[in-house]
């Protein structure tokens, strides 16, 4: 099982700012790192999927990179929304690895 | 089916009785993972088939958890003699390939009295 930390546990903003988590996980054997979003009441839904060294991938205000050497990924929302009030969760795989959650971001943004 | 169907929704047992639980994955996926979410917990691993391969169990709490996937589409997760501790919701999900990008059920909450 991979350990994969994510940070902060939770993170209350305003409406209009800018945020940034972290997720971190073992550098070997490195595959691919998935970013998903989690509604309340709803399900997981796919964000991002990152495999290269430096990759940036963006999507509308919300944005992401990943550094493979070191081991993390960065997400980043640029003037939070309450529709962006999401548990934010990143799965790393690993070579012959199965798709493993770190504990999550929960995101609250308020009007 | 153009999504991933878990059933039941909702379901709601009396301690000791065993459940089952039902996951139709997207056609032609051949990854499929179970996991739960118990209150205030993030997203806990329970077991991955992929293809034809044996199953990845190493998620399951304990022996009363099993799962099977028959002729490599619908899965079916057992847990025999329930808990209280097994209450959570169970969420499944599938895959085009081994490492793609998961499409989650709605999952099965489940209420152990």
């Amino acid at each position: 099982i991979l350990n994969v930390e994510q940070s902060p546990q939770s993170l209350h903003v305003q409406e209009g700012d800018s945020t940034n988590f972290t997720c971190s996980f073992p550098s070997s054997n490195f595959y691919a790192l998935h970013w998903y979003r989690w509604e309340t009441a709803k399900s997981p839904e796919a964000l991002f999927v990152m495999t290269l060294n430096g990759d940036e991938k963006k999507k509308g205000r919300i944005s992401a990179t990943l550094n493979t050497k070191e081991g993390y990924s960065y997400l980043y929302i640029k003037g939070s929304q309450p529709e962006d009030s999401a548990t934010y969760l990143c799965a790393p795989y690993n070579q012959g690895g199965k798709l493993i959650f770190g504990q999550g971001t929960e995101l609250s943004v308020k009007p | 089916g153009a999504g991933v169907s878990q059933s039941p929704s909702n379901k709601v047992t009396e301690k000791g009785k065993d459940v089952e639980l039902r996951c139709d994955p997207i056609s032609g996926h051949t990854a499929l993972y179970w996991y739960r979410q118990s209150l205030g917990q993030g997203l806990e691993f329970l077991i991955y088939f992929q293809g034809n391969s044996a199953p990845d169990k190493s998620g399951l709490p304990s022996d009363r958890f099993s799962a099977e996937r028959t002729g490599g589409s619908v899965s079916t997760l057992t847990i025999q003699r329930t808990q209280q501790e097994d209450s959570a919701v169970y969420l499944c999900a599938s895959s085009l390939a081994h490492r793609g990008t998961a499409f989650f059920g709605q999952g099965t909450r489940l209420t152990v009295v």
